[in-house]
Order: structure tokens, then C-alpha cells, then sequence
């Protein structure tokens, strides 16, 4: 079946620090790659996506490829800032099962000046 | 373009009564799905309705329904709730459904608390 793991939080970095949290993946066919965001008290927003190997989808400083080969779909930021303080979640859809989004379990990062 | 809405954004009920969450997607999106987020559980998916029609369900029990009108909106109703009801409700809308390559954008959710 479809499914996601992503790297467990907390995280804490200080202000221009190098970010990497990883997110690895399961899927039965071609699936799209997400990352969301949520900021507290809101919804996700969509940070950045991929949709095929090798793509790499980028968005406001972060960067993430969709490795086939490793099945993983890791983000990164070179220098955090602290508004970059939020819950991040990894998700991949699946055209086999439409809408249905399949979400890590989210990763915290707290961002310190 | 206005975002996806949510009614209303704060509920407080007891066990079990019955409760019915709104939706309102993006104008021009046919798909809204439906997830339920609590902090032992992560996101799980309810269900989606595309074109007044379910598409696909998670595993939930069926005190969990939905529905979907011909304007698109989507209401999601619970009934005999439970004290493990308690979550925030998040409604997204894609503008079509079966392709991997849809976005989907949420609403700011309902949270629910069961007393």
C-alpha cells in the first residue's frame, strides 16, 4: 500500500542554520510528491511538489527531489529564518486512489534567533 | 480568489450528539476531500466527493457521512459522537479528482471538541 515516514521532531535550529528533514515513501504506482505546511491555528498550505523521478520542487528557500531510487522526497533549506517555525508534513498521492492524500506524521521545527 | 472556507471554525459538543461541518472549495473546484487531524493519529483521510459523488473512503465507521451539492459545497456529519471525535476537521478541494498530479488546498479546518 501507499505510505509516508518522515523524520520525528522536534526540531530545533538556530537562525540561518542548514534544515533537512527526511521523508521517505511506499507506493503501489507512479505517485506525487508534497510538502505542506502548517502554521498554528491554520490549515496546510502547499509548500512545494514533484511529480515525477528526478523532479525537484522548489519554493520560498526550500528544495526537495523526488528520488525514485532511494524512494525518498527529503527537504531542505540552506539558512532558516525564524518565521519558518511550523509543522511540516511529506505527502505523496497516487493516481490509483485519486484525492486521497497520504500524510507523515509531520515534523516541528521551531526556528531560535 | 477566494480560499477554501470552513463553518464553523470552533465546535463544542457532548457524547453523543450529532454535528455537521461545512465546506466551501475554491470556485471552480469539483473535488472536496475531508481529513481528520489529532495529535495520535496525524491526518487521515474521511472521504472525497467529486461531482456530488463519493469517490473514495478511508477507514472510518459510518457514524462518519458526507455529502456534496450540485454547487460543489460539502458537508460532513458525525453522529453519536464519541470523546475520540475530538480533532480538527480539515476540508481541501483539487479542481478535479483521479490524477496524482492535483494540488489539493485546504481550509483553516473546524476543530471539534467532544465533551
Amino acid at each position: 500500500g501507499n505510505s509516508v515516514t518522515q523524520m520525528e521532531g522536534p526540531v530545533t535550529l538556530s537562525e540561518e542554520a542548514f534544515l533537512t528533514i527526511n521523508c521517505t515513501y511506499t507506493a503501489t504506482g507512479y505517485p506525487s510528491l508534497f510538502w505542506y505546511v502548517q502554521y498554528p491555528g491554520e490549515g496546510l498550505q502547499l509548500l512545494l511538489k514533484a511529480t515525477k523521478a528526478d523532479d525537484k520542487g522548489s519554493n520560498k528557500g526550500f528544495e526537495a527531489t523526488y528520488r525514485k531510487e532511494t524512494t525518498s522526497f527529503h527537504l531542505e533549506k540552506g539558512s532558516v529564518q525564524v518565521s519558518d517555525s511550523a509543522v511540516y508534513f511529506c505527502a505523496l498521492s497516487d493516481r490509483n486512489t485519486g484525492n486521497q492524500f497520504y500524510f507523515g506524521t509531520g515534523t516541528s521545527l521551531t526556528v531560535i534567533p | 480568489k477566494a480560499g477554501v472556507t470552513q463553518t464553523p471554525r470552533y465546535l463544542i459538543k457532548t457524547r453523543g450528539q450529532q454535528v455537521t461541518l461545512s465546506c466551501s472549495p475554491i470556485s471552480g473546484h469539483r473535488s472536496v476531500s475531508w481529513y481528520q487531524q489529532t495529535p495520535g493519529q496525524g491526518l487521515q483521510f474521511l472521504f472525497e466527493y467529486f461531482s456530488e459523488t463519493q469517490r473514495n473512503k478511508g477507514n472510518f465507521p459510518g457514524r462518519f457521512s458526507g455529502r456534496q451539492f450540485s454547487n460543489s459545497r460539502s458537508e460532513m456529519n458525525v453522529s453519536t459522537l464519541e470523546l475520540g471525535d475530538s480533532a480538527l476537521y480539515l476540508c481541501a478541494s483539487s479542481l478535479r479528482s483521479g490524477s496524482s498530479y492535483n494540488e489539493q488546498f485546504f481550509g483553516p479546518g473546524t476543530r471539534l471538541t467532544v465533551l
